[in-house]
């Protein structure tokens, strides 16, 4: 079974620049999450998908961050402006469904560096 | 929200000792999942516990969660080279399986 794939693996951008991360995850997951990691401490999620709906997405920054998953499979998260704070890992994760008995899933992750 | 404290931040030891890593929350947790994290790699889930007092092994690793909910540990017998990489514990927060990760404890094992 193939893993959730990202990509960049790595971005480096200045600040005010955006960017764009895409997510696939595994065949058949309804439940996707964007995550942001900054180097450090443990993952915090920022925005959650149920099929092509958002589910959560109270720690979004919604003035910068934006994302989708219009299909319901596909998703992309983009930054815009970004700031020299978003460095960070962006991890997606994706699961079957939304009941927490369902393991998450996590992708390699792209590493942003805003200079 | 929930929020979960884990101790300690970093831990260095022998190859062949014990470690353990306690996570720790101020209010009663639904259910814990624990993560490992590779250095330069993604965040990979070892185990969920649900039910007050369980205790879960996975050859070396012991998963525990408290009588009363609000605790959990992760006890790895006899450390290996292989054992190396951050441990994270998660809780549900909300309706939605949205997970809150704690801090970390970041594990180096010498040889």
């Amino acid at each position: 079974e193939a893993g959730v794939a990202q990509s960049p693996r790595y971005k480096i951008i200045e600040k005010r620049q955006s960017v764009a991360f895409w997510c696939n995850p595994i065949s058949g997951h309804a439940t996707l999450y964007w995550y942001q990691q900054i180097l450090g401490q443990g993952p915090k999620l920022l925005i959650q998908f149920q099929n092509n709906g958002v589910v959560d997405d109270s720690q979004l920054p919604k003035d910068r961050f934006s994302a989708e998953r219009l299909k319901g499979v596909d998703s992309t998260l983009k930054i815009q402006p970004a700031k020299l704070e978003d460095s960070a890992v962006y991890l997606c994760a994706s699961s079957l469904d939304l009941a927490s008995s369902y393991e998450q899933y996590f992708g390699p992750g792209t590493r942003l560096t805003v200079t | 929200g929930q929020q979960v404290m884990q101790i300690p931040q970093y831990q260095h030891v022998q190859e062949g000792e014990d470690f353990t890593t306690y996570c720790n929350s101020s209010t009663t947790l639904s259910n814990i999942q624990w993560y490992k994290q590779r250095p330069g790699g993604h965040p990979v889930f070892l185990i969920q516990l649900v039910k007050s007092g369980e205790v879960k092994k996975q050859k070396r690793l012991t998963f525990q969660f408290g009588e009363a909910k609000k605790n959990s540990s992760l006890h790895i017998t006899a450390t290996q080279t292989t054992d190396v990489g951050t441990y994270f514990c998660a809780t549900f927060s909300g309706g939605y399986n949205k997970l809150i990760f704690g801090a970390g404890t970041r594990l180096a094992v010498h040889p």
